[in-house]
């Protein structure tokens, strides 16, 4: 079954804390991306990712770091600097051919990361 | 820099009556864009790319580029169509970033 799994579904984190969401897709897509969805703001781009060991950072990055080391995996780690970390996070991925046109996006079900 | 406008948050209307779901993007080169949705419970998905030409349940849209206008349209409203619409536009055409800048969302209820 093909898909990109997010993980966990719900997170709870203590100020202060780190906490990383896992985002895994086995469509053997180039491109991974994170975003924040906010009531209110639509999703906002905190980085992406077109090749592995490259990244680049979105439009609200600050408080946030990534990793690529494999094609199937773009995790996301919620640092203690986020300062306001509680929303819910997307990941998608797609296809990426220099030159072509974008396809468009699969994303994955979320993790809904509260601060206690 | 781009951005994506859908001026309503909320759009209701009853069962078989037309909808257009409104999206004005600002970005001086050729954009591409998209419509996703995201029904209650499900993920988000894509609905339709303007560069694909296509209609999906009924859905149609129409880019505009006087205009600056990517609106969704369908003629005869479902309830099953209720759902929250994103509009997305992707600055680079040419095909070597596709990361995508979204709107803040249109809630769609459609009434019986």
């Amino acid at each position: 079954d093909g898909g990109i799994t997010q993980s966990p579904k719900y997170l709870f984190r203590k100020e202060g804390q780190n906490v990383t969401l896992s985002c895994e897709q086995n469509l053997n897509h180039d491109a991974m991306y994170w975003y924040r969805q906010d009531p209110g703001q639509g999703l906002r781009l905190i980085y992406y990712s077109q090749i592995v060991n490259d990244f680049q950072k979105g439009d609200i990055a600050e408080g946030y770091s990534v990793s690529r080391e494999k094609k199937e995996s773009f995790p996301l780690t919620v640092t203690s600097a986020q300062k306001n970390p509680t929303a819910f996070y997307l990941c998608a991925s797609s296809i990426f051919r220099t030159g072509e046109s974008n396809y468009g996006y699969t994303f994955g079900s979320g993790t809904r990361l509260t601060v206690v | 820099a781009q951005r994506v406008t859908q001026p309503e948050k909320l759009l209701s209307v009853f069962k078989g009556a037309p909808v257009e779901l409104k999206c004005n993007y600002s970005y001086s080169g050729s954009p591409e864009l998209f419509w996703y949705v995201q029904y209650s419970r499900q993920r988000l998905q894509l609905l339709l790319r303007h560069i694909s030409r296509e209609s999906i349940k009924g859905f149609t849209a129409d880019l505009n580029k006087g205009e600056t206008s990517f609106h969704l349209k369908k003629p005869f409203a479902q309830e099953e169509d209720s759902a929250m619409y994103y509009c997305a536009l992707s600055a680079d055409s040419g095909g070597s970033n596709y990361k995508l800048t979204f709107g803040k969302g249109t809630l769609l209820t459609v009434n019986p």
